[in-house]
């Protein structure tokens, strides 16, 4: 199985902050990346799809770079409805694997 | 605009089978376009993708699952359902459905069902 890791595990930023998570996986991974928003209570959401594509009707400061194993989710502007969860996920092989998360908060 | 949502019971005994339904709604569980997965979630814990079926049938799952899963798709009901024998208190967890798509393969899971928690206990 493909390895995922993400850093950090959490972080705790101001509104208006330029926000950078990044993930790891273990293997070269092409750019089979997708990120995704999960908020507390809810399910998932598609964030960002193929490492850079952003979802339709997600906020452009969101944006997402890399390829092969190292890459990295930006908020460039944090804002208080952005607390959540943050996975990365690849699926350049079976099985789907995620990351394990990373924590976002307001300072 | 497609919508899932999981049904199931929401407690199962220990050793016994679980077995959850996916309700597909605003558009046809048999377009080509779309593949079909489950995807769990201990409470506090990660995302664990436990496999994917497309209209036909045709199924892949996760080899950590796998000789527990079973799933199936009933086209004329537009649901796809989950089944997971042998559990134990470790298959607790909020089970999500969602549509698997992508441009060239199946990659994302876009959108997601609410989830339905699923609690192991005698």
């Amino acid at each position: 199985d493909i390895q995922m890791t993400q850093s950090p595990s959490s972080l705790s930023a101001s509104v208006g902050d330029r926000v950078t998570i990044t993930c790891q996986a273990s293997q070269d991974i092409t750019n089979y990346l997708n990120w995704y928003q999960q908020k507390p209570g809810k399910a998932p959401k598609l964030l960002i799809y193929d490492a850079s594509n952003l979802e339709t009707g997600v906020p452009s400061r969101f944006s997402g770079s890399g390829s092969g194993t190292d890459f990295t989710l930006i908020v460039s502007s944090l804002q208080p409805e952005d607390i959540a969860t943050y996975y990365c996920q690849q699926y350049d092989n079976l099985p789907f694997t995620f990351g394990p998360g990373t924590k976002v908060d307001i300072k | 605009q497609l919508q899932l949502q999981e049904s199931g019971p929401g407690v199962v005994k220990p050793s016994e089978t679980l077995s959850l339904t996916c309700s597909v709604s605003g558009g046809s569980i048999s377009n080509s376009l779309y593949y079909w997965g489950w995807i769990r979630q201990p409470p506090g814990k990660g995302l664990e993708w436990i496999g994917t079926i497309y209209y036909s049938g045709s199924t892949d799952y996760n080899p950590s699952l796998k000789s527990r899963v079973t799933m199936s798709v009933d086209t004329s009901k537009n649901q796809f359902s989950l089944g997971l024998t042998s559990v134990t208190v470790t298959d607790t967890a909020m089970y999500y459905c969602a549509t698997v798509w992508g441009k060239y393969t199946p990659g994302w899971f876009d959108p997601w069902g609410q989830g339905t928690l699923v609690v192991v206990s005698s």
